[in-house]
């Protein structure tokens, strides 16, 4: 099975500046799609960013981007010129196969990294 | 607007009493999703659906029980057997082509 670790429980970042946010996973797939969710408080899951992992390039979204090591199995979220409205809990997460086969996909999920941006 | 719409937001359940969480959603998504959320644990799959009058068991199906009679609706009913009910519950969906799972804005299931 797929498992998906975050290892800062919290993180702090003034506004304006940048933070990286780190997460790592293990699997024997080599075909795999990796995500990061942002949940504020009012606890809808937000979609801020996918990796495909075929993809060499790093997936980049405005001020959000990855850092994708395939090898490492690492897959870290870097915001950038951090604004009061990206304090959230930040969920990693790894697209799975779900059995028996041809059942499709779920995502699984790591435990998540609260961000704390002050001004 | 198109989108996940989870009712009710807030839920209070005697012990001992079933209820039931609505999902419906007009993406036309083929795949349907329950998970719970507790503190500190991330979010772990119930169970899941790929097409209408077929789901299967996730992670931690066991006290939770679903349907899939329809394309747009997946409710979760969290029955007696589910010791600690208490949780954050969310519903997502995803087109059987697409590789994004989108989530519903979550219910709040409390036992009293």
């Amino acid at each position: 099975a797929q498992t998906v670790t975050q290892s800062q429980p919290e993180m702090s970042v003034q506004e304006a500046e940048t933070v990286t946010l780190s997460c790592t996973y293990d699997t024997s797939e080599s075909d795999y799609y990796l995500f990061w969710y942002k949940q504020p408080p009012s606890r809808q899951m937000i979609l801020v960013i996918r990796q495909e992992a075929y993809k060499q390039q790093n997936a980049t979204e405005n001020r959000f981007s990855v850092n994708f090591q395939k090898a490492a199995k690492s897959f870290s979220l870097k915001i950038s010129d951090s604004q009061l409205g990206d304090a959230a809990m930040y969920f990693c997460a790894y697209r799975s196969s779900l059995s028996p086969a041809n059942s499709g996909y779920a995502l699984n999920f790591g435990k998540g990294t609260s961000l704390l941006v002050t001004p | 607007d198109g989108g996940i719409t989870q009712s009710p937001k807030y839920l209070f359940r005697k012990e001992g009493q079933n209820v039931t969480l609505s999902c419906e959603q007009n993406l036309n998504h083929d795949a349907m999703y329950w998970y719970r959320q507790d503190p500190g644990q991330g979010l772990r799959l119930i169970y899941y659906s790929q097409i209408v009058n077929d789901f299967q068991k996730g992670d931690i199906a066991e006290g939770y029980s679903v349907s899939r009679e329809k394309k747009e609706s997946f409710p979760l009913t969290v029955t007696s057997a589910q010791k600690n009910p208490t949780a954050f519950y969310l519903c997502a969906s995803r087109r059987n082509s697409g590789n994004t799972i989108y989530f519903g804005e979550g219910s709040w299931l409390t036992v009293v």
